[in-house]
């Protein structure tokens, strides 16, 4: 039973260019959160989505960044024109449900480097 | 603002000991706080929850206890070992956030043999 799948799980751009950052839920879960990660800090909540739906952006910058969780295939993160800010590790989490308790099973990230 | 927040940013032990790693916390909403592990280059790791209407839970060698009164959360590990050695963050969940949790600083644990 795999768990939650992230690629590539590092990435290294310039600055300028786009980065796509993948996700694939655990089976069976089809709600999706990312998490964004800097340097020795906590994770700080972005996106929520469910298939083809965004139920929470609250913690999206509002330009570059984008998200979508299509009816097939991975969700996707998108950072356009990167900025050596964006730099971090992002993770994504998935759980089977909405509400709580709501346990989040994590990916184990993809480490974005802006040069 | 609101906030979920550690009181140490590293503790040290003997392999063997028992470690406690505090957490405070600002929102008196918050319903369920949830307890992660997090070990180098890895996505966190659920350990242990609580839903706010509990003082106390535990799990196999972990203890989660909850202290509403002075907002104040605390993961102990009985008989730490060298696995143990990883940042451990607190989060916390609110209905009426939706399903996002809002994670503290962390807490860098290291096991000495």
């Amino acid at each position: 039973n795999a768990g939650v799948m992230q690629n590539p799980r590092h990435l290294v751009r310039r600055r300028g260019q786009e980065a796509r950052l993948r996700c694939s839920p655990m089976k069976g879960h089809s709600h999706v959160y990312w998490y964004r990660q800097l340097p020795e800090e906590g994770l700080k909540f972005m996106v929520y989505l469910q298939k083809e739906n965004i139920i929470d952006e609250s913690g999206m910058p509002k330009e570059r960044f984008s998200a979508e969780f299509p009816k097939e295939g991975p969700s996707i993160l998108r950072i356009q024109q990167v900025v050596r800010g964006d730099s971090a590790a992002y993770f994504c989490a998935s759980s089977p449900y909405w509400g709580l308790p709501n346990e989040q099973f994590f990916g184990p990230g993809t480490r974005l480097t802006v040069l | 603002g609101e906030s979920v927040g550690l009181h140490l940013p590293t503790l040290s032990v003997q392999e063997g000991d028992n470690s406690i790693i505090n957490c405070a916390y600002s929102n008196s909403a918050s319903d369920y706080f949830i307890w992660y592990k997090q070990e180098s280059g890895k996505g966190p790791q659920f350990i242990i929850d609580i839903r706010s209407n509990m003082d106390k839970r535990q799990g196999q060698r972990v203890t989660v206890l909850l202290n509403k009164t002075v907002k104040h959360l605390s993961l102990q590990i009985a008989a730490t070992q060298p696995g143990d050695s990883a940042v451990y963050f607190c989060a916390e969940n609110r209905e009426t956030s939706g399903s996002r949790l809002t994670f503290g600083e962390g807490t860098q644990l290291t096991v000495n043999p």
